[in-house]
């Protein structure tokens, strides 16, 4: 089966800790994709990043870095030196691949809180 | 840019009424979905479609249709709309990853 688990509900933390959402899945396909996404208080959902099966480095993007592990199935998400612009509920999703397209299969989402 | 453009951020209807919700994308993406998002139960796939005039179901279509005469734009239909059809109402284009519209909050009275 496949599954994307967040298993944390709500993180809260004040503005330039450090944090780190967790992302576990499970698939048994060999190729697959992982994705986070944000999702601020307008609702609108923004990706973030891709990262497919096949490629385990791990991703820096400003005060964004992934930390993805085929052994673990994780592919945790760290933002460094969190801003209050960081509050938004963040979605980790892992593709199955069906048929002519994919269908994303998402956890169910971190609500983050960042205090001044 | 790709962009998502979902007709209506906020909309009230009252149950029995025949509800759509409009699409458009502009990155002839032939994949496009809709979802709903609902709190506890997160994003839940409603249908899709890969080509125009083709679709899948989902994992929750009960009570729904969809249209995709365009390769630009997919619609989703309540047939008649039902208080527990309340939510919001997510579309997406693909070209992996999915990207998103700013999504629409229904309100069904």
């Amino acid at each position: 089966a496949q599954k994307v688990t967040q298993a944390q509900t709500e993180i809260s933390v004040v503005e330039k800790e450090d944090v780190t959402l967790d992302c576990v899945y499970e698939t048994r396909d060999t190729t697959y994709y992982l994705f986070w996404y944000k999702q601020p208080p307008s609702g609108e959902l923004v990706f973030l990043i891709r990262r497919n099966s096949f490629d385990e480095q791990n991703e820096i993007s400003g005060r964004y870095s992934w930390n993805f592990q085929k052994s673990t199935s994780s592919f945790n998400f760290t933002i460094t030196a969190s801003q209050v612009v960081d509050s938004a509920v963040y979605f980790c999703a892992l593709t199955l691949l069906w048929g002519n397209t994919d269908k994303l299969i998402f956890g169910t989402g971190t609500r983050l809180q960042v205090f001044p | 840019d790709v962009k998502v453009t979902q007709s209506s951020r906020y909309l009230v209807k009252r149950t029995g009424e025949k509800v759509f919700l409009e699409c458009v994308q502009d990155m002839d993406h032939e994949n496009m979905f809709w979802y709903r998002q609902d709190p506890g139960l997160g994003l839940r796939l409603i249908y899709f479609s890969y080509d125009v005039k083709m679709k899948e179901k989902g994992d929750i279509p009960e009570g729904y249709s969809v249209s995709r005469e365009k390769k630009e734009r997919f619609s989703l239909i309540l047939e008649s709309a039902s208080t527990n059809q309340t939510s919001m109402y997510l579309c997406a284009s693909s070209n992996r990853p999915q990207h998103f519209g700013d999504g629409t909050r229904l309100s069904i009275l």
